[in-house]
């Protein structure tokens, strides 16, 4: 099946720094590429919908000042935290859409983010 | 607005014995239904979907699910749960517009007893 690689795995950082994480796709193209943050006990909440060349779309509520995606390949986006405080702790996953006729979206292995 | 529902935070299954998660949807039209599953630390991977066709839809590893329209229902089974099964579920509802409208249940925590 398609892979979708996530990078960090996790990251600590400290508060007022930002961070940047990759998601790529490994063996397919993907125009469209979702990121999702996840809570503790929580499911997942839509952050934003990156597509290949051109400004991604954010979900009500979403800072996207503060949340900067980048899709500038049709293998790459990445989301960066700028200004990291602690209140931005959370699990990030990726998903990219593809699969060309049985499209889906698969799920990178997500980015445990502490700020400390 | 579509919605999810897993009523069960967490269950708990004794190894070999059957195992049905429950998830109801709201959404107006015919949804497309979706179980993930997520190990700990770990993304998400698809067990099985619906988008319409045969109610009863097999997935990977032995897991199947029933749409139900009139009970709003999509849930999910397997006849004899391993060990390596203890993970979090979760169900999804899409519409037609596609994944952008992916929207997830709270998810249902399950443990496997020996």
């Amino acid at each position: 099946g398609a892979v979708v690689s996530q990078h960090p795995s996790r990251v600590i950082c400290k508060s007022g720094t930002s961070v940047k994480i990759e998601c790529r796709s490994l063996d397919f193209q993907a125009t469209t590429m979702f990121w999702y943050r996840q809570f503790p006990k929580k499911s997942l909440m839509l952050m934003a919908t990156s597509n290949e060349g051109s400004k991604a779309t954010y979900e009500q509520g979403v800072e996207k000042d503060k949340f900067l995606i980048n899709h500038a390949s049709l293998t790459l986006s990445t989301l960066t935290v700028t200004s990291a405080h602690p209140e931005d702790s959370s699990f990030y996953i990726c998903s990219a859409l593809g699969g060309g006729v049985r499209t889906e979206a698969f799920f990178g292995q997500g980015t445990r983010l502490t700020v400390v | 607005a579509q919605s999810v529902t897993q009523p069960d935070i967490h269950i708990t299954v004794s190894e070999g014995a059957s195992l049905e998660l429950r998830c109801n949807y709201s959404y107006g039209a015919t949804p497309y239904l979706f179980w993930y599953v997520q190990s700990p630390g770990q993304g998400l991977q698809l067990l099985l979907k619906y988008f319409s066709g045969d109610t009863l839809v097999q997935g990977i590893k032995g897991f199947e699910a029933e749409f139900k329209r009139s009970q709003s229902s999509f849930n999910l089974r397997k006849p004899s749960v391993h060990w390596s099964d203890a993970a979090e579920y979760f169900c999804a509802v899409a519409s037609s517009s596609g994944y952008s409208t992916l929207t997830f249940g709270k998810g249902t925590m399950l443990l496997v007893s020996p």
